[in-house]
């Protein structure tokens, strides 16, 4: 069975450029998350999504920050515009329960 | 505000020495999960701690759930070259939510 899958593995855009990132869940697995991991911090949660609803976003920093999940299966995760401060790993993880599988997440890069 | 605070954040030891990473919050928990990510991989996990005193034991490896639920540690015993990585721990405020709280981690280190 597949896992979590997340495109791209890097992205290097500039600041004031567009980015979007897509994570492909587990199949069946109704929750997604993302998660993101900034240079020297802890990882931090984003948002949840349970199937195509945005079940908890509190995690989102500013309205730069778009997520979506139409139809309840991969989820995007658009940037724009990116600034420099965007930088990080950003992690995707489904769950059908208690475990979440995360993915290899994607290492933005803005400069 | 670092909600948990793991300890150390970086470990370097010999093959064959025994180690003990700490979780500690000022909050509550309702469950607490340790995981291990590889380079260039996301965080796999390895063991929930559930019950407030609860021990599990994962080959080498020891997770303990504090009494109050508000702190976590993982013993190795005998550690190995294999077992060199990050080590995270990371929580759940409520059972009721999918968010997880994460630790700084602990990258450890163990030569041959």
């Amino acid at each position: 069975e597949a896992g979590v899958t997340q495109f791209p593995s890097h992205s290097v855009i500039e600041k004031g450029q567009t980015v979007t990132l897509r994570c492909d869940p587990i199949s069946g697995h109704d929750n997604l998350y993302w998660y993101r991991r900034v240079m020297g911090k802890e990882i931090k949660f984003l948002l949840h999504f349970v199937k195509e609803s945005k079940q908890d976003e509190s995690g989102m920093p500013n309205n730069r920050f778009l997520a979506e999940r139409t139809g309840g299966t991969y989820s995007t995760l658009k940037v724009q515009p990116a600034e420099l401060e965007d930088s990080g790993v950003y992690f995707c993880a489904s769950s059908q329960g208690n475990i979440q599988y995360f993915g290899a997440g994607t290492r933005l890069s803005v400069l | 505000t670092q909600l948990l605070e793991q300890s150390p954040q970086f470990l370097s030891i010999q093959e064959g020495e025994n180690l003990t990473v700490y979780c500690n919050s000022s909050s509550v928990f309702s469950s607490l999960q340790w995981y291990r990510q590889e380079p260039g991989e996301g965080p796999v996990l390895l063991v929930t701690v559930v019950t407030g005193g609860e021990v599990k034991k994962l080959k080498r490896l020891t997770f303990q759930f504090g009494d109050a639920r508000k702190d976590s540690s993982l013993h190795i015993t005998a550690a190995q070259p294999g077992d060199t990585g990050l080590y995270l721990c990371a929580g759940f405020y409520s059972s009721n939510t999918g968010k997880l709280i994460f630790g700084q981690g602990t990258t450890l280190q163990v030569k041959p």
